[in-house]
């Protein structure tokens, strides 16, 4: 089993639709979550931090349920800019020696 | 602008070739990671290190070595360069919590 699962999709969607993504992690000691958007031929960037309580930036909300092991994103009033791969990452260290593991990437394509 | 950086945007080899990659970051990062990118594959950790000298083996380290003998830089070296490690190659810094990459390297070995 895959240490950070998500869909690959692709997702399709029409500007302005609301469009969510979900991750699973296995490690239940893991101790910070993001998600990073990679355009594509680019390097991953990072989109947002996941918190616990959630947290909004914008049209984005990240949200994490520890106790299930897994992590959302939620894309409002979806744009053509949006359309790329999301990331969703897991650091499953402890202190400052954190090991990130990526899931495989979302891919939206949001369509006028 | 704090950066990653690597040595190489596109690469070309030959099976068999012993093959350097470098990677310099300027944030102070005390960790420091190498992974690839294939399609479908996603990304997958090869090595990464958090602290000078000091080297934890990823998912995937075959084939593969590293050196960090200076807090800024850590290298990536394919000792017998082989066509099934063409690749994407991405590195990456972090302080503990979120990574930074560099732009990456596009090793093709014929």
């Amino acid at each position: 089993r895959k240490e950070v699962e998500q869909d690959p999709g692709p997702f399709n969607v029409p500007e302005g639709a609301t469009v969510a993504f979900n991750c699973t992690y296995s490690n239940s000691a893991s101790q910070s979550f993001f998600w990073y958007r990679q355009d594509c031929r680019k390097e991953p960037k990072l989109l947002m931090s996941v918190y616990s309580s959630g947290n909004e930036d914008g049209r984005f909300t990240a949200q994490l349920n520890r106790a299930s092991q897994y992590i959302s994103l939620l894309i409002r009033d979806s744009k053509l800019s949006d359309s790329a791969t999301y990331l969703c990452v897991v650091n499953t260290g402890s202190g400052n020696t954190g090991k990130l593991i990526f899931g495989q990437g979302t891919t939206l394509q949001v369509k006028p | 602008d704090v950066k990653v950086t690597q040595s190489s945007r596109y690469l070309v080899k030959r099976t068999g070739e012993k093959v350097f990659l470098e990677c310099v970051q300027d944030m102070d990062h005390e960790n420091m990671f190498w992974y690839r990118q294939d399609p479908g594959l996603g990304l997958r950790l090869i090595y990464f290190s958090y602290d000078v000298k000091m080297k934890e083996k990823g998912d995937i380290p075959e084939g593969y070595s590293v050196s960090r003998e200076k807090k800024e830089r850590f290298s990536l070296i394919l000792e017998s360069a082989s066509t099934n490690q063409t690749s994407m190659y991405l590195c990456a810094s972090s302080s503990g919590l979120a990574g930074v990459f560099g732009p990456g390297t596009r090793l093709t070995v014929t």
